[in-house]
């Protein structure tokens, strides 16, 4: 089946602009979560959705920094004002998150260069 | 703070030969220990994950051994190929509390010599 999806797979912008990156999970599944890839921090943790609840934001590493997720399925990560240091790769899983189901599949990321 | 530590930075080894890498972390609340297989322009793949339950899991040429009292779990690849070369991550989470973000090892980049 498909697995999951982003984009786009590359977006340059100018500091300060917006940017928003989308994700779409694998079918089915009720986990989301969104990491961040940089030469110098690897693979961080940013935030992570589960079905209707709160999501967990605790890795978001400013207030610049904002996701929604709709319908239980897409998501949309937002970056405003984005800064030279935002530049990273930016990685979706999805998770069925059932009782002992906790795999996490990522899409093939979204590299985002600010200049 | 890194909350998992891997070793080593890369690795170069000949083809058939076994590549270990190592992990270590501190808390102990963490209880799923995944491996990751990552190609360049690629999203890292799931390989093999382990639970503290179990000192050993096998998957094909891929064997994870977590060693749960030192805290450490390493991943072995047996006969080892070309193709195995990629940056492997190992992490780990807590997901008995429902917490199930990944916390991601600094990688280990594989050569394999044909």
């Amino acid at each position: 089946g498909a697995g999951v999806s982003q984009s786009p797979s590359n977006k340059v912008t100018e500091k300060g602009k917006d940017v928003e990156l989308r994700c779409d999970p694998i079918s089915g599944h009720t986990a989301l979560y969104w990491y961040r890839q940089s030469l110098g921090q690897g693979l961080e943790f940013l935030i992570y959705f589960q079905g209707n609840s709160a999501p967990d934001k605790s890795g978001l590493p400013s207030d610049r920094f904002s996701a929604e997720r709709t319908g239980g399925s897409v998501s949309t990560l937002t970056i405003q004002r984005t800064q030279q240091e935002d530049s990273a790769v930016y990685l979706c899983a999805s998770s069925l998150s059932s009782v002992g189901t906790y795999e996490q599949y990522f899409g093939p990321g979204t590299r985002l260069t600010v200049t | 703070q890194q909350q998992v530590k891997q070793s080593p930075q890369s690795l170069i080894v000949q083809k058939g030969g076994i590549p270990i890498i190592n992990c270590a972390y501190e808390n102990t609340a963490f209880d799923y220990f995944p491996w990751y297989q990552q190609f360049p322009g690629k999203g890292p793949a799931l390989l093999i994950a382990i639970r503290p339950d179990v000192s050993e899991k096998k998957e094909g040429r891929f064997t994870i051994s977590f060693n749960k009292s030192a805290k450490q779990f390493s991943l072995h690849i047996m006969d080892s190929q070309p193709g195995d070369s990629a940056t492997y991550f190992c992490a780990a989470a807590r997901v008995q509390t429902g917490a199930n973000n990944l916390f991601f090892g600094t990688g280990t980049r594989l050569t394999v010599i044909p």
